[in-house]
């Protein structure tokens, strides 16, 4: 059974760090792996989609790696701004044909 | 992109009375949706994988006679909350795959049922 675990569950820094989150997984069968960021109350928006064959997809500020032979992805935040506060949730997509979803990292940055 | 709509985007009810949301792919037909439940600070679990044209398959602990999921056509699955009680209240997500190659997930704006 495949599980998601995402490290810190908290973090909380001030304007201007460089940040890195970790997703890690037990199945490494996967086609995929997505970060997603969700604000409070609201719903999930796409950050990076990393298919299997990639290694890394950069978008803006973002730069998500992938290293599917040992279970692991990272999220790299630069230059962290208030803005940036929410929740983080790293989910595969394996041949059971299901997302699973991490267990989140809430982020806050504060001024 | 792919757009996924979700109907109501909140809802209260009184215990004992059954809650309809939908989930429709806008610009996009999707032969397999999925529903998943979110509690407060929690991740999202995923509840049930609606098929077009057959019955859902349910995840191990939840019940299918308690969440009925319809999926009508190929733009729109339903999930019905019958007998809704205060625990059932949560945030009910739904999404929809994009093109096969990318197995990218589309979702849904959700929806957050308050059951009083």
């Amino acid at each position: 059974k495949q599980e998601v675990t995402q490290i810190p569950a908290a973090l909380s820094v001030p304007e201007g760090e460089n940040l890195v989150l970790n997703c890690s997984f037990t199945d490494s069968a996967i086609y995929n792996l997505q970060w997603f960021r969700q604000d409070p109350g609201k719903g999930l928006t796409s950050l990076l989609l990393i298919q299997s064959s990639q290694r890394e997809q950069t978008s803006g500020r973002l730069n998500a790696s992938l290293d599917k032979s040992s279970g692991r992805s990272t999220l790299y935040i630069a230059a962290s701004q208030p803005g940036d506060s929410a929740t983080y949730l790293c989910a595969v997509y394996g041949n059971t044909d299901k997302l699973i979803f991490g267990t989140g990292t809430r982020l806050q940055v504060f001024p | 992109g792919a757009v996924v709509s979700q109907h109501p985007s909140w809802v209260i009810c009184k215990s004992g009375t059954s809650v309809k949301i939908e989930c429709r792919s806008l610009d996009f037909q999707a032969t397999t949706m999925f529903w998943y439940r979110q509690f407060p600070k929690q991740s999202l679990m995923l509840m049930a994988t609606s098929n077009e044209g057959s019955k859902a398959t349910y995840e191990q602990g939840v019940e299918k006679d308690k969440f009925l999921i319809n999926h009508a056509s190929l733009t729109l699955s339903t999930l019905t909350v019958t007998s809704a009680h205060p625990e059932d209240s949560s945030f009910y997500i739904c999404s929809a795959p994009g093109l096969a190659r990318s197995y990218e997930q589309y979702f849904g704006p959700g929806t957050r049922l308050t059951v009083t």
